[in-house]
């Protein structure tokens, strides 16, 4: 158990619809960092914040949008969802965002997305 | 651009020993971590390094060398659990984490 959780663990939606993706990083971890992993696919880095504030950007798409709270637990919203969007999408956590070079992120359980 | 390469697939018997290769070419290099995922499961780390030469734990091993921006990962005594994708990434000059795409590593009995 790495300490980050997310939720749902699975969640299956129709095309078009929006869903919310959930995350709380580990106690003392700064930084979030979203991926999605297609199926047989190497993992896409989305989107990382550190405490509260967009820190860098990936491949995410117009379609999707993330925040970090206050209390650092993250969001991942996902709307005019298509096929294509059916995938792993992890949640990752880390002290401090990777400004020191051994900043480990560590990876919540995922959630399943099936897009139908 | 950036870019690391790392096999397809690897497949090796219980017992015996495997390397998996990870060559990275990236803007600056502040160290290289290796992940285990199992599949449908989140990538767990096994291991960083950013000096060269080998780092061990147990019977997994880790070597760098920066100079040849090559690193590996050595597998001992494989049981049939080590069935997964080793993920290789590298931390590169923004302090951003490049990854590869992953060995998926087979065991056989």
């Amino acid at each position: 158990d790495s300490g980050v959780t997310q939720t749902p663990k699975h969640l299956i939606t129709a095309t078009g619809q929006r869903v919310t993706l959930r995350c709380s990083p580990r106690s003392g971890d700064l930084s979030v960092y979203w991926y999605q992993q297609s199926l047989d696919q190497g993992l896409q880095f989305l989107i990382q914040y550190y405490n509260g504030e967009e820190r860098a950007k990936g491949n995410i798409l117009e379609r999707f949008s993330a925040q970090q709270f206050p209390d650092l637990h993250s969001e991942l919203n996902l709307s005019s969802l298509e096929l294509g969007d059916s995938a792993l999408y992890f949640c990752a956590s880390s002290r401090v965002g990777g400004s020191s070079g051994s900043d480990t992120q560590y990876f919540g359980p995922g959630t399943r997305l099936t897009v139908l | 651009g950036q870019n690391i390469d790392q096999p397809t697939e690897m497949t090796a018997t219980e017992g015996a020993i495997v390397q998996i290769n990870c060559t990275y070419q990236t803007s600056g290099f502040n160290g290289l971590f290796w992940y285990q995922q199992h599949a449908g499961e989140a990538p767990t780390f096994l291991s960083y390094n950013v000096l060269d030469g080998l780092e061990e734990k147990g019977r997994f091993s880790s070597f760098l060398s920066r100079s040849k921006g090559y690193s590996y990962l050595l597998l001992k005594e494989l049981q049939m659990k080590d069935s997964a994708s080793y993920l290789c990434a590298v931390r590169d000059s923004n302090y951003q984490l490049i990854w590869g795409a992953g060995t998926k590593l087979i065991i056989k009995p």
